[in-house]
């Protein structure tokens, strides 16, 4: 069975300070994919990043950036220079790789709330 | 725009009054699904379809119907819902199973049952 654990809930920073959102998967999987996902008050739920478990490079874009660990089961997301526009519930997500055609459904987290003060 | 349009966004309904959400996305994907995202729980996948035809339950199908005639759209049917089915639902579309891209979402349906 796959799990994603986001063992934080809540984290309040003030702008312009880093922060980094943790999180921890299982799987039996040996291919398998990560993925992060941000919801922002309206609601929608917006595609930030996708890693295959065969790429461990870490992966930066603009103040966002990825941490993925195997021998930790660890997939950290960091943001650094935190932004008001950033307040938001993150969640990390979890899918097999799978050519059967069995369900290739996404595993989540149950998402970290975060909100940056001015 | 590639897109996963659900409608409508926001329905209250009574206990018991059928109801459908529908979803269709113009990406010619053969993955859909529809997940609930629930407060503490994130989101649970309901149903999923890998093709035309082919529907199968999720992790927690009860209560819910699902069809797909056609590729483009995936609707969700509740038969007769309960207060417990109040919930924020997405659904989601992706490539194929055999080369899973992300997952694109719909905007969600915010359902409240009473």
């Amino acid at each position: 069975a796959q799990k994603v654990t986001q063992a934080q809930t809540e984290i309040s920073v003030v702008e312009k300070e880093d922060v980094t959102l943790d999180c921890v998967y299982e799987t039996r999987d040996t291919t398998y994919y990560l993925f992060w996902y941000k919801q922002p008050p309206s609601g929608e739920l917006v595609f930030l990043i996708r890693r295959n478990s065969f790429d461990e490079q870490n992966e930066i874009s603009g103040r966002y950036s990825w941490n993925f660990q195997k021998s930790t089961s660890s997939f950290n997301f960091t943001i650094t220079a935190s932004q008001v526009v950033d307040s938001a519930v993150y969640f990390c997500a979890l899918s097999k790789r799978d050519y059967t055609g069995a369900n290739s459904k996404l595993t989540f987290g149950k998402g970290i709330t975060l909100s940056v003060r001015p | 725009e590639a897109q996963v349009t659900q409608n409508p966004r926001y329905l209250i309904t009574v206990t018991g009054k059928k109801l459908t959400v529908t979803c269709s996305q113009n990406m010619n994907h053969e993955y859909m699904s529809w997940y609930r995202q629930d407060p503490g729980l994130g989101l649970r996948q309901i149903y999923y379809s890998m093709n035309v035809e082919v529907t199968d339950k999720g992790d927690v199908p009860e209560g819910y119907k699902v069809s797909r005639k056609e590729k483009r759209n995936f609707p969700l049917i509740l038969e007769s819902p309960s207060p417990n089915q109040t919930s924020l639902y997405f659904c989601a579309s992706s490539l194929g199973v055999s080369s899973f891209t992300e997952a694109f979402f719909g905007q969600g349906t915010r359902l409240t049952v009473v």
